[in-house]
């Protein structure tokens, strides 16, 4: 399968405690986006990645939140001291470079805090 | 404040009916509007996509309609069938920069055999 996959699928924790998602794009996509997705909503953008550079954060992103792409290839999105409120899915996607706009998601990881 | 809203909230057709879910943007800078589908536990995958040169692209059963001056654009999605159900997301992103979505709030759609 060489879509854009995330680890792990599902994440429980304590209220507190701090998480790590990874995001693997699919190959040659220099362009890496996380988006949060809460029940019955729609997904927001949190950030965006080109190669290793993080060039845009949504207001959402909390200090508590913290992004990398440290080789311009797979990404890692951290919450430390999670709250009840980051309960969601989080969402991963990846895009070529050039003009072609389709960003291609992954399966997404759910985040429960308890 | 809400850059794309998405109507109706839920909708449910008969097989073989057609299925119209709106949607109407306010940022007149954003160019590039597609529509995503996703089911449960898994991740939004593209249906079909538009540019505002055009007033409507067809894909199979598939297609959007787009009216510049009203800001709005739908999906139509003839003769449904009960494996369209699913939950359907319009989008909208600006040509430059980071392209990010700016998404619906989503349909949810039933297609009753």
């Amino acid at each position: 399968d060489t879509g854009v996959s995330q680890n792990p699928r599902h994440k429980i924790t304590k209220r507190g405690q701090n998480v790590t998602f990874r995001c693997d794009p699919i190959s040659e996509h220099n362009r890496l986006y996380w988006y949060r997705q809460t029940l019955g909503q729609g997904p927001e953008f949190l950030t965006y990645f080109q190669n290793e550079a993080q060039l845009e954060k949504s207001r959402l992103l909390s200090d508590r939140f913290s992004a990398e792409r440290p080789k311009g290839s797979f990404s890692t999105l951290e919450i430390q001291r999670t709250e009840q409120g980051d309960s969601a899915m989080y969402l991963c996607a990846s895009r070529p470079a050039g003009a072609q706009e389709t960003q291609y998601f992954g399966p997404g990881t759910r985040l429960l805090v308890l | 404040q809400q850059q794309v809203k998405q109507s109706p909230q839920s909708l449910i057709v008969q097989k073989g009916g057609i299925s119209i879910i709106n949607c109407a943007y306010e940022n007149t800078a954003f160019d590039y509007f597609p529509w995503y589908q996703q089911f449960p536990g898994k991740g939004p995958a593209l249906l079909i996509a538009i540019r505002p040169d055009v007033s409507e692209k067809k894909e199979g059963r598939f297609t959007i309609s787009f009216n510049k001056s009203a800001k709005q654009f739908s999906l139509h999605i003839m003769d449904s069938q009960p494996g369209d159900s699913a939950t359907y997301f319009c989008a909208a992103s600006r040509g430059m920069g980071a392209q990010k979505l700016v998404f619906g709030q989503g349909t949810r759609l039933t297609i009753n055999p």
